[in-house]
């Protein structure tokens, strides 16, 4: 079974910059997250997909930050624009039932930095 | 509101030692928690979770974690360490307002050889 794919893993840009991440969830997962993991620090939510409709994205900067996810499968991040705090790695993760279980699987994440 | 501590931000053992990581939670509830596991440059996977009955839950690779509700706690254990269980260790508890996963600051594990 194929894991959560997420591109790119690295991505190196300049303050005022826009910035895409790419996911695609492990088929037949309903829930989809953004998570944003700052060195040192446990991953905080940004926003999660039941399907194609947002179930919650209140921690999600939305003067900068957008998410979608079109035909309820893969989804993409974007920060425009960015900011030096913005440097963090971007952790998608998907689940069959949401987080009733606990049980999310994540990709391998996209690493920012923001210059 | 809940909330996860973990002690030590890094933890360094011998290898063919104990492995003991410390996390704390506060809830009002008896909760969902959960160890998850980061090795470098991959994403996180799931160790252990302990949701209802048995205290004390089995893992992957060899890790244990047992639940004291008296003592708020879910530490993770296994009793050698392996060159290979470097990595960062991460816990978190289930948010039962939200059912949204509330994490721990995480534990860098340092083997030495």
């Amino acid at each position: 079974e194929a894991g959560v794919a997420q591109s790119p893993r690295y991505k190196i840009i300049e303050k005022r910059q826009s910035v895409a991440f790419w996911c695609n969830p492990i088929s037949g997962h309903a829930t989809l997250y953004w998570y944003q993991q700052i060195l040192g620090q446990g991953p905080k939510l940004l926003i999660q997909f039941q399907n194609n409709g947002v179930v919650d994205d209140s921690q999600l900067p939305k003067d900068r930050f957008s998410a979608e996810r079109l035909k309820g499968v893969d989804s993409t991040l974007k920060i425009q624009p960015a900011k030096l705090e913005d440097s963090a790695v971007y952790l998608c993760a998907s689940s069959l039932k949401g987080f009733e279980t606990g049980e999310l699987f994540f990709g391998e994440g996209s690493r920012l930095t923001v210059l | 509101a809940q909330s996860v501590t973990q002690l030590g931000s890094h933890v360094s053992v011998s290898e063919g030692a104990l492995v003991l990581l410390r996390c704390n939670y506060s809830s009002s509830v008896p909760p969902y928690l959960f160890w998850y596991v980061q090795y470098p440059n991959q994403g996180l996977q799931l160790l252990l979770k302990y949701t209802t009955g048995a205290t004390l839950v089995k893992g992957i690779n060899g890790f244990e974690a047992e639940f004291k509700k008296s003592e708020t706690s879910f530490h993770l254990t296994k009793p050698s360490a392996h060159m290979s269980d470097a990595a960062e260790y991460f816990c978190a508890v289930r948010d039962d307002s939200n059912y949204q996963l509330i994490w721990g600051a995480g534990t860098k594990l340092i083997i030495k050889p």
